[in-house]
């Protein structure tokens, strides 16, 4: 069954620096996709970064990109030279490619960026 | 463009009343999405809409709830005899092709339900 899994419940990171939230998922489908969201205090989920199962190169947007190892089915979300804006929720999700085509999100964690 | 649309924003009802909350999606989305996020969670996936069909309902908790997508467009969720843990913020997100790879979810702002 699909499965999402986040570790981190809460970081601090200092504005400037970079930081890494942690993602792992289970699934036996080969074809699947991994998304990352961020949450902020006013409640909507907004899109951050794709990575397909079978993308060779870890997915950058912007200030993001995504550490995909998938022999260990981890998909950790980097965020270089933090703001303070960053400060959110972040949830990692994934949505497997055959079958049902449902996401399943991980329980979060919530990241503040230190002035 | 505009984005996903829910309304209402807030909607406080007694133990036992019906309600209804309704979606409207980014135009040109064939799929839709209803999740349930309680305070500190991740959102919980509650159904989906490929069109006009219920295309994978098995995230509804039990029958008091029901949704529908009568003309492929707006989605109304609706929840009868509501008890105190059907409290939560009720989220719809749509994209365009659900069959895509890189489909992306695009979420609307939220229904907060509160039931006293």
């Amino acid at each position: 069954a699909q499965k999402i899994t986040q570790t981190q419940p809460g970081m601090f990171v200092q504005e400037k620096e970079a930081v890494t939230l942690d993602c792992t998922y289970d699934t036996s489908d080969q074809s699947y996709g991994l998304f990352w969201y961020k949450q902020p205090s006013s409640g909507e989920m907004i899109f951050l970064i794709y990575q397909g199962s079978y993308d060779e190169q870890n997915a950058t947007e912007g200030r993001y990109s995504l550490n995909f190892q998938k022999a260990r089915k981890s998909a950790n979300l980097v965020i270089s030279a933090s703001q303070l804006g960053d400060s959110a929720m972040y949830f990692c999700a994934m949505r497997e490619n055959s079958g049902t085509y449902k996401y399943i999100f991980g329980t979060g964690t919530r990241l503040k960026v230190l002035a | 463009g505009a984005g996903v649309s829910q309304t209402p924003s807030n909607k406080v009802t007694e133990k036992g009343k019906y309600v209804e909350l309704r979606c409207d999606p980014i135009s040109g989305h064939t799929a839709l999405y209803w999740y349930r996020q309680s305070l500190g969670q991740g959102p919980e996936f509650l159904i989906y809409f490929q069109g006009t069909g219920a295309a994978d309902d098995s995230g509804l908790p039990n029958d008091r709830f029901f949704a529908v997508r009568p003309e492929g467009s707006v989605s109304t969720l609706k929840i009868q005899r509501t008890e105190r843990g059907d409290s939560a913020v009720y989220l719809c997100a749509s994209s365009l092709n659900i069959a895509g790879g890189s489909d992306t979810q695009y979420f609307g702002p939220g229904t907060r339900l509160t039931v006293l």
